[in-house]
């Protein structure tokens, strides 16, 4: 059974930093490209970023350039989102999100998801 | 500019059918899309990839009930013998070379 699951969401300052991870399990992690995509309160889905599966390739939305880093660990079958120099708009839930076709890059949709994690940006 | 288009409420009676539209814009009539359901408080859950032929591919576990189609631009999710657990927020997604695109979504009520 494929799970994701979330963590490290939080309540942060402007302008601080949180690292989002995503574990996963029921699938080779390392054989499929990811995707971050949030959700601000009562919003709808907003892509934020996605990864090859080798970690190799990776694009990001123009709203987080710069400020977001995607990454994955293989080994640990976990995906990351370091998220910095964050802004009250930043805040949102965050899901990590699984590419449903082997191998394939870019990540073009999704057949699993996770709960997410909620980060709430507030001095 | 790759958009997609839906409308922001749906309803319908137990039992009955409702059908959803999503619209891509000028210029992006042969994409496919995803259409994704997210209930209240719950991530969003995969239901199918739909091509522009009206082929589809269903995620795991999703019921007949649950069909799409295609007509041009539009990109259809048809919910038939509505369920009470069918009451909640529809998105399609799209995607080019290295983004996302998603729709508003449709807040679906069954009566």
């Amino acid at each position: 059974e494929v799970q994701l699951l979330e963590s490290g969401g939080g309540l942060v300052q402007p302008g601080g930093s949180l690292r989002l991870s995503c574990a996963a399990s029921g699938f080779i992690f390392g054989n499929y490209a990811m995707t971050w995509v949030r959700q601000a309160p009562g919003k709808g889905l907003e892509w934020v970023s996605s990864i090859s599966g080798s970690g190799d390739g990776t694009y990001y939305a123009d709203s987080v350039k710069g400020r977001f880093t995607i990454s994955r660990d293989n080994s640990k079958s976990t995906l990351y989102l370091q998220v910095s120099s964050l802004r009250a708009e930043d805040t949102a839930v965050y899901y990590c999100a699984k590419e449903r076709i082997i191998r394939q890059w870019p990540h073009i949709y999704s057949d699993y998801w996770g709960q997410g994690t909620l980060v709430t940006v507030s001095s | 500019q790759l958009v997609l288009t839906q409308s922001p409420s749906a309803s319908a009676s137990l039992g009955a059918s409702v059908k959803l539209t999503c619209t891509l814009s000028s210029g992006h009539s042969s994409y496919a899309i995803a259409w994704y359901q997210q209930q209240p408080e719950k991530g969003p859950r995969y239901l199918m990839k739909l091509n522009s032929d009206g082929s589809d591919i269903k995620g795991d576990g999703i019921p007949d009930r649950f069909s799409g189609s295609s007509s041009g631009a539009e990109r259809y999710l048809t919910i038939s013998s509505l369920q009470s657990e069918d009451e909640a927020d529809y998105y399609c997604q799209t995607w080019d070379t290295g983004f996302w695109v998603f729709g508003g979504g449709t807040k679906v009520t069954v009566l």
